[in-house]
């Protein structure tokens, strides 16, 4: 099976524009979670989605907005970019029960100029 | 709250020598733990879990043991190599409604021939 793939890999921007970034999960999968990882804040829990609806959100702005669409591959935005919105951002499927493996994709790295 | 805290690093030994990486938690609930790895330009993989307390996860030689009394899942092997030169992750998913990761904030392990 092919593993989790996010794109764009790396992304520059500048403040105040928006951002789109794509993940598409394992085959069969039915849950996509978002992460932004930093080096201050390590590794914090964007939102989940599960068959086109978000089912777990964490605690980040309203700029921070995501969708899926039916056949799973996910997309999360930004608007309005802040200088401290550069991270890696990672991806993640799983079946969708809880309490179970998430598989990671290799991340989009944006930089906020 | 929930969260996760990890033993700072990085932590560097000798190839053979003894690993221990200290997790601890807290959580509102009855979480599932997990050790996840990131090798030097990939992605997380996931190392070992444990869903409920006293079970114990291992994999390649890693070991954690799920400790309700001391809130605690600290990761061992008995024997590193060279070729575990990663990062660690401790994380636990407290949600009973799909997926939803705490992280800790990850330990730099380097293995010296």
């Amino acid at each position: 099976k092919a593993g989790v793939t996010q794109t764009p890999r790396y992304l520059i921007k500048t403040r105040g524009q928006q951002v789109t970034l794509s993940c598409s999960p394992i085959s069969g999968h039915r849950s996509v979670s978002w992460y932004q990882q930093t080096p201050g804040q390590g590794l914090q829990f964007l939102f989940e989605y599960f068959s086109e609806t978000q089912r777990n959100k964490g605690n980040f702005p309203g700029r921070f907005s995501g969708r899926q669409f039916s056949n799973s591959r996910s997309e999360m935005n930004v608007s309005t970019l802040e200088l401290g919105d550069s991270a890696l951002y990672l991806c993640a499927s799983g079946e969708g029960s809880s309490y179970n493996e998430q598989f990671f994709g290799p991340g989009t790295r944006l930089t906020v100029l | 709250g929930n969260s996760v805290t990890q033993m700072e690093g990085p932590v560097t030994l000798s190839e053979e020598a003894f690993l221990t990486i200290n997790c601890t938690y807290t959580a509102t609930g009855y979480p599932s733990l997990f050790w996840y790895v990131q090798y030097p330009g990939e992605g997380l993989q996931l190392l070992l879990k444990a869903t409920k307390a006293d079970d114990k996860g291992s994999n390649k030689g890693f070991e954690a043991t799920y400790r309700k009394e001391t809130t605690s899942f600290h990761l061992e092997k008995g024997s590193v190599q060279v070729s575990d030169s990663a990062v660690y992750f401790c994380a636990l998913d407290i949600t009973n409604t799909g997926n939803q990761f705490y992280f800790g904030t990850g330990t730099s392990l380097t293995v010296i021939p």
